[in-house]
């Protein structure tokens, strides 16, 4: 059983869509996160989210909204998708918000904005 | 200037070799990671560390806090071990809001 996993791996979609990537996680971790990978393979954090309730939102355009129905699952929806959107996209778990917990990551979501 | 630099950027080693990348971070931290990402790009977590050394088979992390510095070695170089390692670091209350290196792009040849 995979601990973080994403869907879907690849999202190929037009420029103004709006489109959604869903997150789950099975480890019974009470922290939830999406992380971006730009072109140039830099990670940053998006949001951070614990026990469903938002921690970190770390300047995204209000265009992304994450949603936590419980606290396995952190899907992030996009509004008006733009170009510069195009990224890997990775969700992440951790057991607590310390600065030493370890962290899974799911496989990544790669968005192409056309 | 990011606040963690990575070196070298690109590494290519011959199987078997002893394989050192560093890690430089101009913050105060609490805890610093090695991530591992694969060619198939997912991330997985090698280390966290707050001091010291961490040793897990071949793989072995070190810090040290009053340089602000990390690296982590690679004994007996495999091919396999061919990624892209990255640093991260995490401020005191950092809920999971940690500052990224840019990446060092391993490959081993056979």
């Amino acid at each position: 059983d995979t601990a973080v996993s994403q869907t879907p791996k690849y999202l190929v979609t037009q420029m103004g869509n709006d489109k959604s990537i869903k997150c789950e996680q099975n480890l019974g971790h009470d922290t939830m996160y999406w992380y971006k990978q730009d072109s140039k393979k830099f990670l940053k954090i998006m949001f951070s989210y614990n026990n469903k309730e938002l921690i970190i939102n770390e300047t995204v355009p209000n265009r992304f909204s994450p949603k936590s129905p419980d606290k396995a699952h952190l899907n992030l929806h996009i509004n008006s998708l733009e170009l510069g959107d195009s990224a890997v996209y990775f969700c992440a778990s951790s057991g607590g918000t310390g600065a030493n917990e370890k962290l899974f990551f799911g496989s990544g979501t790669q968005l192409s904005v056309l | 200037k990011n606040e963690v630099e990575q070196s070298p950027q690109n590494l290519t080693a011959q199987e078997g070799e002893f394989i050192t990348i560093n890690c430089s971070y101009s913050v105060g931290i609490s805890a610093l990671h090695w991530l591992q990402q694969h060619p198939g790009g997912g991330i997985v977590s090698l280390f966290m560390l707050s001091s010291g050394k961490k040793k897990h088979g071949r793989l072995i992390a070190t810090i040290n806090i009053q340089e602000k510095h990390s690296s982590l070695h690679i004994t007996a170089s495999h091919p396999r071990d061919s990624a892209v390692y990255i640093c991260a670091v995490a401020g005191g209350t950092s809920y999971g809001k940690l500052t990224f290196g840019q990446g060092t792009i391993l490959t081993v040849h056979p």
